[in-house]
């Protein structure tokens, strides 16, 4: 059984330039969240889609937005890129019927601004 | 609103000794708490979650946490650790089943051979 997976694993953008990451969730899962882990500090709370929905949202502009597709894998997209969105960028899948509490990580795409 | 505090930023152990890794939370309702670990390039992984029931938490890789609401604390412990535990661990809260998680800034776990 796969686990959360993302792509691509390494990114490097230009300021200015516009991103596009995708996730997968792990088989059975119908929720998706994404976080943003700067450099040394923990994940910080981007947003999560359930039933392709944003259902909840964190301090995040406006120019992250996201999309959840019917088979419940789930796009994040920057645009505008700034150097301070260098970071590993982090999706978390959940069943929201039996075990809604336990959030599976996916490595990550490690996104450079230059 | 929710805010997790790790007070230590790095924590070097020598192998097999025990460790402790120290966790607080603030919050204004009754929360539910998790331990993650980070190893090198990877994402991150669930050691053990409290939702209620027994104050003492068991979780994967021999770790254990103990909840105390009176000190608003969830450290996190391990008896033995081994070079392998070697990684960043991060303390979070969540007010309910589908609410945003709260990560802590992570303490850094260096097992000294």
């Amino acid at each position: 059984d796969a686990g959360v997976t993302q792509s691509p694993t390494h990114l490097i953008k230009t300021r200015g330039q516009q991103v596009t990451l995708r996730c997968s969730p792990k088989s059975g899962h119908d929720t998706v969240s994404w976080y943003q882990q700067a450099l040394g500090q923990g994940p910080q709370f981007i947003f999560q889609y359930y039933e392709e929905e944003e259902r909840q949202r964190g301090n995040f502009p406006d120019r992250f937005s996201g999309h959840q597709f019917p088979n419940y894998s789930s796009e994040l997209n920057v645009n505008a890129l700034l150097l301070g969105d260098s970071a590993l960028y982090l999706c978390a899948s959940s069943d929201s019927g039996t075990h809604p509490y336990e959030q599976y990580f996916g490595p990550g795409t490690r996104l450079t601004v230059t | 609103a929710q805010s997790v505090t790790q007070l230590d930023s790095q924590v070097p152990v020598f192998e097999e000794a025990p460790v402790e890794l120290r966790c607080n939370y603030s919050s204004s309702v009754s929360v539910y708490l998790f331990w993650y670990v980070q190893y090198p390039n990877q994402g991150l992984q669930l050691l053990l979650k409290y939702l209620s029931g027994s104050t003492l938490v068991k979780g994967i890789n021999g770790f254990e946490a103990e909840f105390n609401k009176s000190q608003t604390s969830f450290h996190l412990r391990k008896p033995s650790v081994h070079i392998s535990d070697t990684a960043e661990y991060f303390c979070a809260v969540r007010k309910t089943s589908y609410d945003k998680v709260i990560f802590g800034p992570g303490t850094s776990l260096s097992v000294i051979p």
